[in-house]
C-alpha cells in the first residue's frame, strides 16, 4: 500500500523557516516524480512545486520561487520543502503527493501537514 | 497561466439523482485533465485521468467528458459517501500546474 506521511508543520514568524519531509512508502519512491501542493484554511488546491525522480531537476510556482527549495534523499525514501522567508499567505496544509507514471496529475496523497505563518 | 474555472461552486442533489459537474479552462488543455474527490478533513483522491479514464478503484457512477476547454464530471446516481468538494486540474500547459476553485456536491 502507498503511504506517504509528512510532517515538520508548525507555527512559525512571518521571515521564519520550516523544513518539511514526506517519507514515501510502499513503491519504489526513486521511480516517480514528486509535488508539493498546498490548501489554504478553506480555500482551494494549490500547486507549490515538483522534482525529478533522482532530484535532478525542479520546479515552483511563482508565488514560492526563490523562497522554497524542494529536495528529496532517495535512499531514506523522503521527500523535502525548505520554506524561508515565510509570509502569512503561506498558511496553509501542505502536502506531499506522488506524480501517476502517465500524466502529470497526482495519484496518491499524503494526510497534509499544517503550517501556520503568524505572530 | 491557464486558469481553471468551475461551476457551481455549490450542487445540492437528491440521493439516486445525477450530478453535473463543470470545468473550463482559459485555454485549451486538450484532454490533459484530472478529477479529485475531497471530502471534510480528507486528502484529495483522484478520480478520473485524461479527462475520461477512471482512476483505479473508482465507482463506474463516475464518470467524466470534454476536450480542449470544456469539461464535465458526472456523477450517475449520488450516493451519500459522494458528498466532498471536488476538483479540477490541468497539467497540459504548465508550470504551473492549475486547478479549479472546486465545486461542493451536498446531499439533498
Amino acid at each position: 500500500e502507498v503511504q506517504l506521511v509528512e510532517s515538520g508543520g508548525g507555527l512559525v514568524q512571518p521571515g521564519g523557516s520550516l523544513r518539511l519531509s514526506c517519507v514515501a512508502s510502499g513503491f519504489t519512491f526513486s521511480s516517480y516524480w514528486m509535488h508539493w501542493v498546498r490548501q489554504p484554511p478553506g480555500k482551494g488546491l494549490v500547486w507549490v512545486s515538483r522534482i525529478h525522480s533522482d532530484g535532478s531537476r525542479t520546479s515552483y510556482a511563482d508565488s514560492v520561487k526563490g523562497r522554497f527549495t524542494i529536495s528529496r534523499d532517495n535512499a531514506k525514501n523522503t521527500l523535502y520543502l525548505q520554506m524561508n522567508s515565510l509570509r502569512g499567505e503561506d498558511t496553509a496544509v501542505y502536502y506531499c503527493a506522488r506524480e501517476s507514471p502517465v500524466a502529470v496529475n497526482f495519484d496518491s496523497w499524503g494526510q497534509g501537514v499544517l503550517v501556520t505563518v503568524s505572530s | 497561466e491557464v486558469v481553471m474555472t468551475q461551476s457551481p461552486a455549490t450542487l445540492s442533489v437528491s440521493p439516486g439523482e445525477r450530478a453535473t459537474l463543470s470545468c473550463r479552462a482559459s485555454q485549451s488543455v486538450s484532454s490533459n485533465l484530472a478529477w479529485y474527490q475531497q471530502k471534510p478533513g480528507q486528502s484529495p483522491r483522484l478520480l478520473i485521468d485524461g479527462a475520461s479514464t477512471r482512476a483505479s478503484g473508482i465507482p463506474t457512477r463516475f464518470s467524466g467528458s470534454g476536450s480542449g476547454t470544456e469539461f464535465t464530471l458526472t456523477i450517475s446516481s449520488l450516493q451519500s459517501e459522494d458528498s466532498a468538494v471536488y476538483y479540477c486540474q490541468q497539467y497540459y500547459n504548465w508550470p504551473p500546474l492549475t486547478f479549479g476553485g472546486g465545486t461542493k456536491v451536498e446531499i439533498k
